[in-house]
């Protein structure tokens, strides 16, 4: 089975800190990729990667950074966490771009 | 641009009864479909899918129904349990691109006992 686990369920931050998401997957999945849920507006990509290294914006980059420097390891980071950044975060990987993803459980991100 | 659209945010059934969850599409090339359950607090997990040679495609109590031309497909649920009260989403994607998966906003499943 694909895991596809996150470094925290829960996150309390304060505005203005640095925040590090890590994501890490064991199935050898080239595509990686960060999403944000909030109610009403689905999922909404941040960043993919399809490649140590590599990576492309979503569709709301703005206010987040992401780092691959392993083939299994995928951060979001929040160079200033800001209070429209409280939500649920979601990482997910692939074997090609287009197929099915596989999501970690998710984390709950609170900025005061 | 919403290229995937749910339209009901909530839908609310009997136990027993079908569920029928919908979703509409505006890029004429996506050419295959995927439905996501999502519970509260934990990530979605995939439940079934259809490439666009298809028009229909059965796991067990689920169904998915595609109609290309009218660009809309659909989640059949029967019948429908209590346990499968959850968020349902549905993505597109079109295999020769680029693109990655589209979701849609989902649609929250209430299945009344």
């Amino acid at each position: 089975d694909v895991k596809v686990t996150q470094s925290s369920r829960y996150l309390v931050k304060r505005t203005g800190e640095k925040v590090f998401l890590e994501c890490v997957q064991d199935m050898d999945h080239e595509n990686m990729f960060w999403y944000r849920q909030d109610p009403g507006l689905g999922l909404r990509l941040i960043y993919f990667s399809y490649d140590v290294k590599m990576k492309e914006k979503g569709d709301i980059p703005e206010g987040y950074s992401v780092s691959r420097e392993k083939k299994e390891r995928f951060s979001l980071i929040l160079e200033s966490a800001s209070t429209n950044q409280t939500s649920m975060y979601l990482c997910a990987s692939s074997l090609a771009r287009t197929d099915e993803q596989f999501f970690g459980p998710g984390t709950r991100l609170t900025v005061l | 641009d919403q290229q995937v659209k749910q339209n009901s945010p909530s839908l609310s059934v009997q136990e027993g009864r079908i569920s029928i969850l919908n979703c509409d599409y505006t890029n004429s090339m996506f050419d295959y479909f995927l439905w996501y359950k999502k519970y509260p607090a934990e990530g979605p997990t995939f439940l079934i899918s259809i490439s666009s040679i298809k028009d229909k495609n059965e796991d067990g109590r689920f169904t998915v129904f595609l109609n290309k031309s009218a660009k809309h497909l659909s989640l059949h649920i029967v019948p429908s349990q209590p346990g499968d009260s959850a968020v349902y989403f549905c993505a597109a994607s079109y295999q020769g691109g680029s693109e990655k998966l589209v979701f849609g906003k989902g649609t929250k499943l209430t299945v009344n006992p």
